[in-house]
């Protein structure tokens, strides 16, 4: 299907652990986003990429790794989750100024 | 961070009526976007703004880039239900983006 799909929806994980969340668009936009959105902060921007392999901090990145070997996918890691990393987590993609959000991904950390 | 002030942040509204929100920051912007959000979706683009002063319909939907770079108005005409959710705008001052925190729309049948 066209369009820009996020897995998973759901995820409950353990403090320590790894996880990854994954993000494809099919529309070939060459920028991609990370946001976290909780209440009373709105969406936070985390991580962006201008395109293949070009990546750069948002605002609340630290905890946080991504990649970008294919200009489709852009997976976003915690490498060691916290509690403080429970949030709802939205990929973006945009080729302007007009950004495309995902469905989400909520994420719960015990 | 930026702050982006979006007001109000609730409204409870009988349908048919006309809605007012706005986004107001202390610093310019060279675009404005607004955004829905139903329950457990991501958010939606509703308008996109590029102009001070722009003025830019979307069925009942009107937005406005304010003249002074620093606002933007979205105005909803004769509300129906399924105009209920969360609204966000969100500004870009060239280098990056900001989001409003929201304003949460109910509306009574």
């Amino acid at each position: 299907d066209a369009g820009i799909t996020q897995s998973p929806r759901y995820k409950i994980t353990e403090t320590g652990r790894q996880v990854t969340l994954m993000c494809h668009q099919t529309w070939s936009h060459s920028y991609m986003f990370w946001y976290r959105q909780d209440l009373g902060h709105g969406l936070r921007l985390i991580y962006y990429s201008a395109a293949a392999d070009i990546t750069d901090k948002g605002e609340v990145p630290d905890g946080y790794v991504v990649s970008r070997s294919k200009t489709e996918n852009f997976p976003l890691t915690l490498e060691s989750a916290t509690r403080s990393q429970t949030s709802v987590y939205f990929c973006a993609s945009s080729e302007m100024l007009e950004q495309y959000f995902g469905p989400g991904t909520r994420l719960t950390v015990t | 961070g930026q702050q982006l002030n979006q007001s109000p942040q609730s409204m409870f509204i009988q349908e048919g009526e006309d809605v007012s929100m706005n986004c107001t920051s202390s610093s310019i912007f060279n675009t404005w976007l607004w955004y829905k959000q139903d329950p457990g979706e991501g958010p939606v683009l509703l308008i996109a703004l590029y102009k001070a002063g722009e003025l830019t319909s979307n069925g009942r939907l009107t937005a406005q880039f304010g003249i002074t770079r620093k606002d933007s108005f979205l105005n909803i005409s004769a509300s129906i239900p399924s105009d209920v959710g969360i609204y966000f705008c969100a500004g870009f001052t060239g280098n990056q983006f900001y989001f409003g925190t929201g304003t949460s729309l109910t509306v009574i049948p």
